[in-house]
């Protein structure tokens, strides 16, 4: 199985902070990694797809990059909203598999 | 507008069955592999199953594999998974979730529309 290894697990920030998260795999997925959002309702979005791919309807202040084993989703300057938490995802191979989550806290 | 409603959840036994449903509505159900992903109390996010659009393919995650399994009925436009044997560490809220499919070009088997979830509880 391929393991998803997500850093930092919390995040203090400010609003209008540029904020980086980043995510390995134990092995090479080509970029078929995503990103969800969590609200504290339990709401789950997408964000970005296949490494760098916006889904439809997210706000372009979401960005994401990488290769081979390492990713990271980049959020350029937060707004409120933001503020939940955040999880990496692997589907290059069953079982997907999911990074542990990154809470992003107001500082 | 895309909806998923998953139902069923409640309080169970260790070592009981319980059957969870998803309701689709807002696209083709038909035309769209599906999954199950759950979360325990206070930790991460864990995909469960998925299945393809017909039915006939299906993969599980290995916590679950021989003990739940992951249905579909088109004509209803319902998910299920039928949960055997379960234990206290399958206690969690299950999240029915959409695999994106086809853009014209490529095949995403990201998740793009998720439920709000049902919770299930396994304990005496």
């Amino acid at each position: 199985d391929i393991q998803m290894t997500q850093s930092p697990s919390s995040l203090p920030a400010s609003l209008g902070e540029r904020v980086t998260i980043s995510c390995r795999a134990s092995q090479g997925i080509s970029n078929n990694l995503n990103w969800y959002q969590q609200k504290p309702d339990g709401t789950i979005k997408p964000l970005i797809y296949y490494t760098s791919n916006l889904q439809s309807g997210v706000p372009s202040r979401f960005s994401g990059s990488g290769s081979g084993t390492d990713y990271s989703l980049t959020i350029s300057s937060l707004e409120p909203e933001d503020f939940a938490m955040y999880y990496c995802q692997q589907d290059a191979s069953f079982p997907y598999t999911f990074g542990a989550g990154t809470k992003l806290e107001l500082k | 507008e895309v909806q998923l409603v998953e139902s069923g959840g409640g309080l169970v036994q260790p070592g009981r069955s319980l059957k969870l449903s998803c309701a689709a509505s807002g696209f083709t159900f038909s035309d769209y592999n599906m999954a199950w992903v759950r979360q325990a109390p206070t930790k991460g996010l864990e995909w469960v199953a998925s299945i393809s659009y017909g039915g006939s393919n299906t993969h599980y995650g290995d916590s679950v594999k021989g003990r739940f399994t992951i249905s579909r009925d088109n004509a209803k436009s319902t998910l299920y998974l039928q949960m055997d044997s379960l234990r206290s560490e399958d206690t969690a809220t299950y999240y029915c979730a959409r695999h994106r499919g086809y853009d014209g070009t490529y095949y995403y088997w990201y998740f793009d529309f998720w439920g709000p979830g049902t919770m299930v509880t396994v304990s005496s």
